[in-house]
């Protein structure tokens, strides 16, 4: 099955810096690759998502990027803000038909004011 | 936020009590999952039901049982748990099984076993 690598499990950044995310997945069928963002004590939401015919997509200060060959894809948040203070998770699924989603372990990120 | 509804959103309860986990979406879905979050784990797939039916059991022990009686609801029945089933269970809906489906997650029912 598919097995999902997340790293770091923590990350701390000044206010305004730049945080990256990084994962790896071994099933080369899976081809989407979600991103969801978890506030303590609050439900996990999506925040970003690429798909395996995309190398980069954006969406503001959030950015996901994805090699295929090498199997890893990466978070990029600019210009941190508190409010991006959470814990992040990646994902990777197959489609056609096949929903079974595998999340990374997680990344608690800290915005430090 | 309403999308999806779970209650109780906080249960205790004892190693030979018997409760059941209710979920609700709004959103017009087909398919709903059930996932166990602890600590220092990747969130773990339970069960996946689509139009009803169940398609996914991820090798969950029995005294988890699942129900979903319409699209709308999911049930998880908890007989005879064990302390290292507390944990925060998250109900989550999508359009479909067709893949790449943004999944809409509930607030989760915190469970404590004692």
């Amino acid at each position: 099955g598919e097995n999902v690598e997340q790293h770091p499990s923590t990350l701390s950044v000044q206010e305004g810096d730049s945080a990256v995310i990084k994962c790896t997945y071994s099933d080369s069928a899976s081809n989407y690759f979600p991103w969801y963002k978890q506030e303590l004590g609050k439900r996990p939401q999506l925040i970003i998502d690429i798909r395996s015919n995309v190398g980069e997509k954006k969406d503001q200060r959030i950015a996901v990027t994805l090699n295929k060959t090498a199997k890893h894809f990466s978070l990029h948040i600019t210009e941190t803000q508190p409010e991006d203070s959470a814990v992040y998770f990646c994902a990777a699924s197959r489609g056609g038909g096949y929903q079974k989603v595998t999340f990374g372990i997680g990344t608690k990120l800290q915005v430090i004011p | 936020e309403t999308g999806v509804t779970q209650t109780p959103r906080h249960l205790v309860m004892g190693m030979t009590n018997k409760k059941s986990l209710k979920c609700e979406q709004h959103l017009g879905h087909n398919a709903m999952y059930w996932y166990k979050q602890s600590a220092k784990k990747p969130l773990e797939l339970m069960f996946v039901y689509n139009f009803k039916e169940q398609t996914e059991n991820n090798s969950v022990p029995s005294r988890f049982s699942p129900e979903c009686p319409n699209s709308s609801h999911l049930f998880l029945h908890l007989h005879t748990l064990q302390p290292e089933d507390s944990a925060l269970y998250l109900c989550a809906s999508s359009q479909d099984l067709r893949g790449g489906e943004t999944q809409y997650f509930g607030p989760g029912t915190r469970l404590l076993v004692l």
